[in-house]
């Protein structure tokens, strides 16, 4: 069964600096991938997809990930960390070989950025 | 274009009664999922709906049902809450052949 395992209940960084948030995937199938963000008090907003074009993605507000098929990963970076990029992240795969499939979440990372 | 729309955002019940959470999704979407998040098992998923008929389900108890009208709206609801029904409630809505989610803000239920 497909499952999702984010490295890393809280990530803590300084401001300015690499973030890197870790996510490995189990899939029996070509998955599709997704990272989410959520502020507090709001719900989860797509940061971007890997649909199977490209191996790097580039999503909103300078996060990006790249799928490692041999690795089974799909870590989200960021080169330099803003304040406003404390939140919660989660890491989403599809369950089938389709983008309608049932999509599962990972149990989230929360990001504190340190000034 | 007006975003997924959930009502209440928040409600506090008390064990033994049931409750009804409300869905609209965005404008042409006819898919509707919902999730319960608690800080414990973050994500879960409970079921999806596409037009009118219910296309996933996830692992939780027959107390949890939900329903989706012509007009894409959708409702779940809780009979005999329990305390650990306590959580927020999110729905989400997306487009054929995306895969994306388009999350609304959440109900908060509290179950006292």
């Amino acid at each position: 069964a497909q499952s999702v395992t984010q490295l890393g209940s809280h990530v803590s960084v300084s401001e300015g600096a690499l973030v890197l948030l870790r996510c490995n995937y189990s899939s029996s199938v070509p998955p599709y991938l997704f990272w989410y963000v959520q502020y507090p008090n709001q719900g989860l907003q797509l940061l971007l997809k890997y649909t199977s074009a490209a191996t790097l993605v580039k999503g909103i507000n300078g996060f990006e990930a790249e799928f490692k098929k041999s690795e089974t990963s799909f870590h989200l970076t960021k080169p330099s960390a803003h304040m406003s990029d404390a939140a919660e992240y989660f890491c989403a795969v599809t369950t089938g070989g389709g983008l309608n499939d049932k999509i599962i979440f990972g149990k989230g990372t929360r990001l504190h950025i340190l000034p | 274009k007006a975003g997924v729309t959930q009502t209440p955002r928040y409600l506090i019940k008390t064990r033994g009664q049931q409750v009804t959470l409300s869905c609209s999704p965005i404008s042409g979407h006819r898919s509707v999922s919902w999730y319960q998040q608690t800080p414990g098992q973050g994500l879960q998923f409970l079921f999806e709906y596409f037009s009118e008929t219910q296309r996933n389900k996830g692992n939780f108890p027959g107390r949890f049902s939900g329903r989706q009208f012509s007009n894409s709206r959708s409702e779940m609801n809780v009979s005999t809450l329990e305390l650990g029904d306590s959580a927020l409630y999110l729905c989400a809505s997306r487009g054929p052949n995306t895969g994306e989610l388009f999350f609304g803000e959440g109900s908060r239920l509290t179950v006292l």
